[in-house]
């Protein structure tokens, strides 16, 4: 079965500096992996997808996060934080077949935080 | 950009009341789901939705909840007699074959 596994609840970090929210997966097939956002308040925003393409992903909002199968991890990471970016962030397998995607099965979430 | 639109944004019942949560798919989507995040825990899948019927249901999705789509466009959830531990935020997505919307959610609240 597949499970996923973002290994801080919290990540606090100073606005300019670069962010990291580390996300490791189990999957019996080769996965879809995304990471989504979300806002207080607000939906799950999708950041970014990888399906078996290109390893490192480019999203929106000037994040990208690699595909690793050897480490089974796909961290994500933006080279300099803005304060927008304070959010909670949600690393998500699915496993597609037959051409369709499968259900989701999302992390625990990881809260950002950006200091002044 | 087409969206997922869900309503109520909040609501508040009594326990044992029923609730029925609406969304509003995007209009050329064939596969529907619902998905609920209790406060302090995971995104968890309910059930998904597909050709008139239920596709896919987890354990949580159990005989107190039902999920229809009545007029072709909207596409509901019923939670007959809600207990406490239905408090949560229910996500409804959409998805033409890949590719999820999620909507904004509708924050649940038993007391």
């Amino acid at each position: 079965a597949q499970s996923v596994t973002q290994l801080d609840s919290h990540v606090s970090v100073s606005e300019g500096t670069p962010v990291l929210l580390r996300c490791n997966y189990s999957s019996s097939y080769s996965p879809s992996l995304f990471w989504y956002v979300q806002h207080p308040n607000k939906g799950l925003q999708l950041l970014l997808k990888y399906t078996s393409a290109a390893t490192l992903v480019k999203g929106i909002n000037g994040f990208e996060a690699e595909f690793k199968k050897s480490e089974t991890s796909f961290h994500l990471t933006k080279p300099s934080a803005h304060m927008s970016d304070a959010a909670e962030y949600f690393c998500v397998v699915s496993e597609d077949y037959g051409g369709s995607q499968g259900n989701l099965i999302f992390g625990k979430g990881t809260k950002l935080s950006v200091k002044p | 950009e087409p969206e997922v639109t869900q309503t109520p944004s909040h609501q508040v019942t009594q326990m044992g009341q029923e609730v029925i949560l609406r969304c509003v798919p995007i209009s050329n989507h064939l596969y529907f789901y619902w998905y609920r995040q209790i406060l302090g825990q995971k995104v968890e899948f309910l059930v998904s939705f597909y050709n008139n019927e239920i596709s896919e249901k987890s354990e949580i999705f159990d005989d107190q909840f039902s999920v229809e789509r009545p007029d072709g466009s909207n596409f509901t959830l019923k939670i007959r007699s809600t207990k406490l531990e239905d408090s949560a935020m229910y996500f409804c997505a959409s998805t033409p074959n890949y590719g999820y919307t999620f909507g904004s959610g509708t924050r649940l609240t038993v007391v």
